[in-house]
């Protein structure tokens, strides 16, 4: 267990929907990032934040947008969703913000219908 | 050219073997590199981290970074079968707030 949780586990939508995925890090991580894994595109990075503020931003869609809260947990809100964006998206944390030393949780697995 | 390459395998090995696990980059300015493991159905996890070249050994598993040819090797010594995951490198600059790339990552299996 790497001590990040991620909600929902699971989600079937329809396309047009939106969604919100939940990801609450570490115990005292402040750095919180979102990836997206589709079997033709790996792993990718979409945005960082740390301790609140956006750091660092990737392939993320204009549909796509983030926040990081001050009780430092993370959502990922997903919109106008379409088939393409049937992936797994991954939250991961970590304690400095520079760092290549990630703790991922499980996923949650995106489902476009 | 992807910034992270990786054979995508699948790699069938049978236990007791040794792996070799390869990952080519293009950009000089990665100075930091890693490994990650994925289990089928769950988030990677950290198995090795290094910022210079040469070797770094945790165990039965050795990580080798080259700089001079952005080559990255895992190494896996008396596999098991417990060891039959998908493995990623990854890079990092070594400037502030840039994100961590991964490469594709090798499927592996270890057979009884």
């Amino acid at each position: 267990d790497s001590g990040v949780t991620q909600t929902p586990k699971h989600l079937i939508t329809a396309t047009g929907q939106r969604v919100t995925l939940r990801c609450s890090p570490r115990s005292g991580d402040l750095s919180v990032y979102w990836y997206q894994q589709s079997l033709d595109q790996g792993l990718q990075f979409l945005i960082q934040y740390y301790n609140g503020e956006e750091r660092a931003k990737g392939n993320i869609l204009e549909r796509f947008s983030a926040q990081q809260f001050p009780d430092l947990h993370s959502e990922l809100n997903l919109s106008s969703l379409e088939l393409g964006d049937s992936a797994l998206y991954f939250c991961a944390s970590s304690v400095e913000q520079n760092t290549g030393e990630l703790f991922f949780g499980e996923g949650s697995r995106l489902t476009v219908l | 050219q992807k910034e992270v390459e990786q054979d995508p395998g699948p790699l069938s090995v049978p236990e007791g073997a040794i792996v070799s696990l390869n990952c080519t980059y293009s950009n000089s300015a990665f100075q930091y590199f890693m490994w990650y493991r994925q289990y089928s159905r769950k988030g990677p996890e950290l198995l090795m981290y290094t910022y210079s070249s040469g070797n770094k050994e945790d165990g039965r598993f050795t990580a080798q970074v080259d700089k001079s040819s952005k080559y990255i090797s895992l190494f896996i010594r008396d596999s098991q079968p417990s060891d039959s995951a998908t493995y990623l490198c990854a890079v990092r600059p070594k400037t502030s707030y840039d994100k961590v790339i991964f490469g594709p990552g090798t499927s592996l299996s270890v057979i009884p």
